[in-house]
């Protein structure tokens, strides 16, 4: 079945160093993956996004790669702070109604 | 503008007891999901909607869930009947229209059966 799932299941890093979380997927038919940040609480928060005819987009202090002939897919993030500690999920758009399939998320604990 | 809002926040059910949970997306959105998240996992797809009709209902675990979009706008998700394993977050989303753009979320509604 498809799949989207992560290789981490936590990410501790000093404030001021970069993260990077990884996601690797399965299903070669999705055309869009999506960041989504979580805190505790909270619904999922967009991040960032990318199409598949893209293999790299940028953001504030993020950038996402992704490497279809691996079907990978990661989430760096520059100068982590402590308001970045939340789990972060990938997710791909699946289907034709563009439901997304969610990984089981990494937990970022950014330590002072 | 306000984004998607959900209630109740929190919702303490006996086994056995009907619930019915509420998303109000963005205003204008076509496109409601309801997701399923349970502790320590990913969401995970309930069910549909592109205004008023259900399109997917495949991700719902059982004929005791039910979901409703009567006007396009408001939807509801009633479970029948809940057990203990029903315990968990449920989350609605929505986005502008029926294509790959970008889901915005609600808080969520826990429900824990007791």
């Amino acid at each position: 079945g498809e799949s989207v799932g992560l290789h981490l299941p936590t990410l501790s890093v000093q404030e001021g160093d970069n993260s990077i979380i990884n996601c690797a997927y399965s299903n070669s038919a999705s055309d869009y993956f999506i960041w989504y940040k979580q805190e505790s609480g909270k619904g999922p928060q967009f991040i960032i996004d990318i199409r598949s005819n893209m293999d790299k987009r940028q953001g504030q202090r993020v950038t996402v790669l992704l490497n279809k002939t691996v079907k990978h897919l990661s989430l760096q993030i520059a100068a982590t702070q402590p308001g970045d500690s939340a789990v972060y999920f990938c997710a791909g758009i699946s289907g034709g109604y563009n439901k997304l399939i969610f990984g089981a998320g990494t937990r970022l604990a950014v330590h002072p | 503008g306000a984004g998607v809002s959900q209630s109740p926040r929190y919702k303490v059910a006996k086994r056995g007891q009907d619930v019915a949970l509420r998303c109000d997306p963005i205003s204008g959105h076509v496109s409601l999901f309801w997701y399923q998240q349970a502790l320590g996992q990913g969401p995970e797809f309930l069910t549909y909607f592109q205004n008023e009709a259900q399109l997917d209902k495949s991700g719902l675990p059982s004929d005791r869930f039910f979901a409703e979009r009567p006007e396009g706008s408001v939807s509801t998700l009633k479970i029948q009947r809940t057990q203990q394993e029903d315990s968990a977050v449920y989350l609605c989303a929505s986005s502008l229209a029926g294509g790959a753009e970008t889901q915005y979320f609600g808080p969520g509604t826990r429900l824990l059966v007791l």
